[in-house]
C-alpha cells in the first residue's frame, strides 16, 4: 500500500501569509495526488487534481505542484476562510490513501 | 444540480450490520467510479472503498476488507456499503463521493469532485 507523509500538521500563519503544504508518497504516483479542503462540519472540497489542475471553481490562490513522490499545495495569500484542514490523497493505485491532514491555523 | 444523499447511518453494537445508501442526482451515475470516504470522530479522512462504474472492479481499504461489501446499482442511481462484522473503530461520518473522469478506477487522474452529506455510523454496546 501507498503511504503518506503529510507535513506540517499544523501552521500559524496570518491573513495574507503564502503557505506551503508538502505530501510525500511512499513510492511514486505519477500524477495522481490529489488536494482537498475541509471545514468544520462539512464534506470534503476538492482544490486540486492531478498535481497541479485547479479544480473548476476554486480560487486561483490555490496551487499545486510535483510529480513522483513529492508534492505541494501553496496558498499564495490567505484569506480568513483558509483557516481550515487541508489533506492530500493519491488515487494512482487502490487503497487509495489520504495524508493525516494539515490544520491552519490563525496566528 | 449534481446531488449525493447518504442515508442508513445510526447506532449499531459491535458485531452488526448496517448498509447504508448513496442516492446519486444530476449526472449520469454509471459513467463514474464511486467511492466511499470515512472520518471517525476528532480525525482525519480515511478511504474506504471503490467501484468502478460498471460495478465490475471494487477495491476496499485493509481495515474493512471481509467485513464490507461496495455494490451499486445503476438503475436506480444508487451506491451501497453493506457494513458486516461492526467494530468500535468503524464509527464514524460515511461519505459518498463521485470520481471524476471515467467509470474505470485505474489510469483516471482525477480527483473526488462530489461529496454527499454524510451519514454517521455509531458502533457501541
Amino acid at each position: 500500500d501507498i503511504q503518506m507523509t503529510q507535513s506540517p500538521s499544523s501552521l500559524s500563519a496570518s491573513v495574507g501569509d503564502r503557505v506551503t503544504i508538502t505530501c510525500r508518497t511512499s513510492q511514486s504516483t505519477s500524477s495522481y495526488l490529489n488536494w482537498y479542503q475541509q471545514k468544520p462540519g462539512k464534506a470534503p472540497k476538492l482544490l486540486i487534481y492531478a498535481a497541479s489542475s485547479l479544480q473548476s471553481g476554486v480560487p486561483s490562490r490555490f496551487s499545486g505542484s510535483g510529480s513522483g513522490t513529492d508534492f505541494t499545495l501553496t496558498i499564495s495569500s490567505l484569506e480568513p476562510e483558509d483557516f481550515v484542514i487541508y489533506y492530500c490523497q493519491q488515487n494512482y493505485s487502490p487503497p487509495w490513501t489520504f495524508g493525516q491532514g494539515t490544520k491552519v491555523e490563525i496566528k | 444540480e449534481v446531488q449525493l444523499l447518504e442515508s442508513g447511518g445510526g447506532q449499531v453494537q459491535p458485531g452488526g450490520s448496517l448498509r447504508l445508501s448513496c442516492a446519486a442526482s444530476g449526472f449520469t451515475f454509471s459513467n463514474y467510479a464511486m467511492s466511499w470516504v470515512r472520518q471517525a470522530p476528532g480525525k482525519g479522512l480515511e478511504w474506504v472503498s471503490v467501484i468502478s462504474g460498471s460495478g465490475s472492479s471494487t477495491y476496499y481499504a485493509d481495515s474493512v476488507k471481509g467485513r464490507f461489501t461496495i455494490s451499486r446499482d445503476n438503475s436506480k442511481n444508487t451506491l451501497y456499503l453493506q457494513m458486516n462484522s461492526l467494530r468500535a473503530e468503524d464509527t464514524a461520518v460515511y461519505y459518498c463521493a463521485k470520481r471524476d473522469g471515467f467509470g474505470t478506477v485505474f489510469g483516471v487522474p482525477k480527483g473526488m469532485d462530489v461529496w454527499g452529506q454524510g451519514t454517521t455510523v455509531s458502533v457501541s454496546s
